[in-house]
Formats: structure tokens, sequence, C-alpha cells
């Protein structure tokens, strides 16, 4: 079984630094995704970034990016130029490609999520 | 966009009280989830279904069951509420196995 673990319960940083979330996983899985979801204050899950364990390249949106690292399982996310509505719980997750043509959905694996505040 | 709505957003229930949330969603989307979020525990997966009258089991089923009778909706039901089941529940919705959509949530109050 897959299991994600966020090692930092809370982060706190002033607006227009740079933070970075850590995430790390466990998987005997060669094919996968990985994920970052935000929820703010409002509960309303978003997603934030997503990476294919089959792309070299960090997947970056904006003042988001990603350091994955397959060898180490590890899936940082780093937020440049924080800004305030940047306040929220982050999740990681990670979901198995299936393969072949096989019915059904996969799960996701969430973390226990990071509770980030950037102040004024 | 996506929208992904929920009955309620807030619920309060009685031990041993029948209750159903609701999630609906107005993309054609294949598959639905519907997780609980507890502090320090993360999300974690109740049910799925990947069409409508097909179900699977997550990570933690017991207490809950699930409906699907039309391709938009997907409901969860817990038999007999009871205490342990306070939390907030969220449900989600995806078109294939990438990125899941969420709802506002429904936090439930079991007394």
């Amino acid at each position: 079984a897959q299991t994600v673990t966020q090692s930092q319960p809370e982060m706190s940083v002033q607006e227009a630094e740079t933070v970075t979330l850590s995430c790390t996983y466990d998987t005997s899985e060669n094919n996968y995704y990985l994920f970052w979801y935000k929820q703010p204050p409002s509960r309303q899950m978003i997603l934030v970034i997503r990476q294919e364990a089959y792309k070299q390249q960090n997947a970056t949106e904006n003042r988001f990016s990603v350091n994955f690292q397959k060898a180490a399982k590890s899936f940082s996310l780093k937020i440049s130029d924080s800004q305030l509505g940047d306040t929220a719980m982050y999740f990681c997750a990670f979901m198995k490609q299936r393969s072949g043509i096989i019915q059904g959905a996969q799960k996701l694996v969430f973390g226990q999520g990071t509770r980030l505040t950037i102040n004024p | 966009d996506v929208k992904v709505t929920q009955s309620s957003r807030y619920l309060v229930k009685r031990t041993g009280e029948k209750v159903f949330l609701e999630c609906v969603q107005d993309m054609d989307h294949e598959n639905m989830f519907w997780y609980r979020q507890d502090p320090g525990l993360g999300l974690r997966l109740i049910y799925f279904s990947y069409d409508v009258k097909m179900k699977e089991k997550g990570d933690i089923p017991e207490g809950y069951s699930v409906s699907r009778e039309k391709k938009e909706r997907f409901s969860l039901i817990l038999e007999s509420a009871s205490t342990n089941q306070t939390s907030m529940y969220l449900c989600a919705s995806s078109p294939g196995y990438h990125t899941q959509y969420f709802g506002p949530g429904t936090r439930l109050t079991v007394l």
C-alpha cells in the first residue's frame, strides 16, 4: 500500500517570502502521479500542481513549483513571492497509474496536510 | 468550470439517525468519490464509484454505504449515525484517473 507523509503540520512565513512544503511517499510502483492540493479557509479543495512520475522535468504553475526526486521519493512544493491568499491547508497526494484498459477509478492517497499561514 | 456541489455545508444529527449526504457534479464525470477529513489524518477515502450503480470500497467503508442511481449524483449514507462519524465530508469527481475536483464539504456533527 502507498503512504504519503507530510512532516510539517504547520508553517508560517511573511508575505513575499519563499516557502517550501515537504512531502515524502512510499510506493513500489514505477508509474504514478503526484499532486498538491490547496484547501483555503472556505474549504473548497483545489488542485495546485500535478507531476507525472515518468517526467523528469519538474512541474511549475506560475509561483508554484515542485522538486520531484523520484529515487528519494520526495515531492516538495515551493511557493515563491508568497501572498496572503496562499494561506491554506496544503495536501500532497499520490495516485497509481492504471495500466491497460481496466474499468474503474484510481484512488488518491493523501498526506496529513500542512497548514500554511502567510503573515502580512 | 467544473462544479461539484454538496447538499449541506453544516449538518447536525442525533446518534442512531439515518443520514444522507448528497453530491452533484455538472461535468458528466465517470468517477465520483467520498472522503472524510479529520485533523492530523488528512483525507481518507470512504467509497468511490466509476459508473452508474457501480461502487467500490475505499479505505474506511465501515458504517457507510453509497448510492449512484444517476451519473451526476453520488450519495453517502450513514445508516445509523454515531458520534465517531462527526467529521468533514468531501465529495469529488473526475473525468478519468487524473485530477479530482472537490465540493465545498459538509461538516457533520453527530450528537
